[in-house]
């Protein structure tokens, strides 16, 4: 199975910061990604996928880009909305999987 | 509005058996293939099982891989998802999730979940 891995882990942020989060896969998956945003006691949101093609509803402060391994995910302007977990998650082959996430709390 | 509602969860012993439901709606189900992911506690997200459109194609996970069987009723709209032989690992909550067109592989609608706890 392709490991996906995230970085940082988690940070704290600020309303109003530009905000990185990096997604690796354990090999080239072209551009075989989704991001994912999850709240608390909450299901999931789909943000991205295609790695860079942004989903229907979501704001255009989010976007993504990467191909092969590396990949990112960045928020261009944190709003109190943007405090959560996110994932990223490969569809190049099965099974799917997911990276361990990154939480951002509010600094 | 798309709409995925899952129940049957429940505290269950380890090795016994459990079936999840999901109730479809919003959207013409018999399109679209469908998935199980799951949560542990505090944990990450982990895909379970995937089912195509008409039934005729499942992939599982290796963790669950010959003791959970999924399947799909079109006529009802449904899934779902046989649980058997339970171990503590199983522990999570268990989500519905709607392949997006196309690939398939990724989900742009995903239900609440339904908590499978696994305990003596």
């Amino acid at each position: 199975a392709i490991r996906m891995t995230q970085s940082p882990s988690s940070f704290s942020a600020s309303t109003g910061d530009r905000v990185t989060i990096t997604c690796r896969a354990s090999q080239g998956i072209s551009s075989y990604l989704a991001w994912y945003q999850q709240k608390p006691g909450k299901a999931p949101k789909l943000l991205i996928y295609a790695a860079s093609t942004l989903q229907s509803g979501v704001p255009s402060r989010f976007s993504g880009s990467g191909s092969g391994t590396d990949f990112t995910l960045t928020i261009s302007c944190l709003q109190s909305e943007d405090f959560a977990t996110y994932y990223c998650q490969q569809y190049y082959s099965y099974p799917v999987t997911f990276g361990p996430g990154t939480k951002v709390d509010i600094k | 509005e798309v709409q995925l509602v899952e129940s049957g969860g429940v505290v269950v012993q380890p090795g016994g058996s459990l079936r999840l439901s999901c109730a479809a709606s919003g959207f013409t189900f018999d399109d679209y293939t469908m998935h199980w992911v799951r949560q542990a506690p505090g944990k990450g997200l982990e895909w379970v099982s995937l089912i195509s459109w008409d039934g005729g194609s499942t992939y599982y996970a290796d963790s669950v891989k010959g003791r959970f069987t999924i399947s799909r009723d079109n006529s009802k709209n449904s899934l779902y998802l046989q649980m058997n032989s339970l171990r503590t690992e199983d522990t999570a909550l268990y989500y519905c999730a709607k392949a997006a067109a196309g690939t398939g592989f990724y989900f742009d609608y995903w239900g609440q979940g339904t908590l499978v706890t696994v305990s003596s």
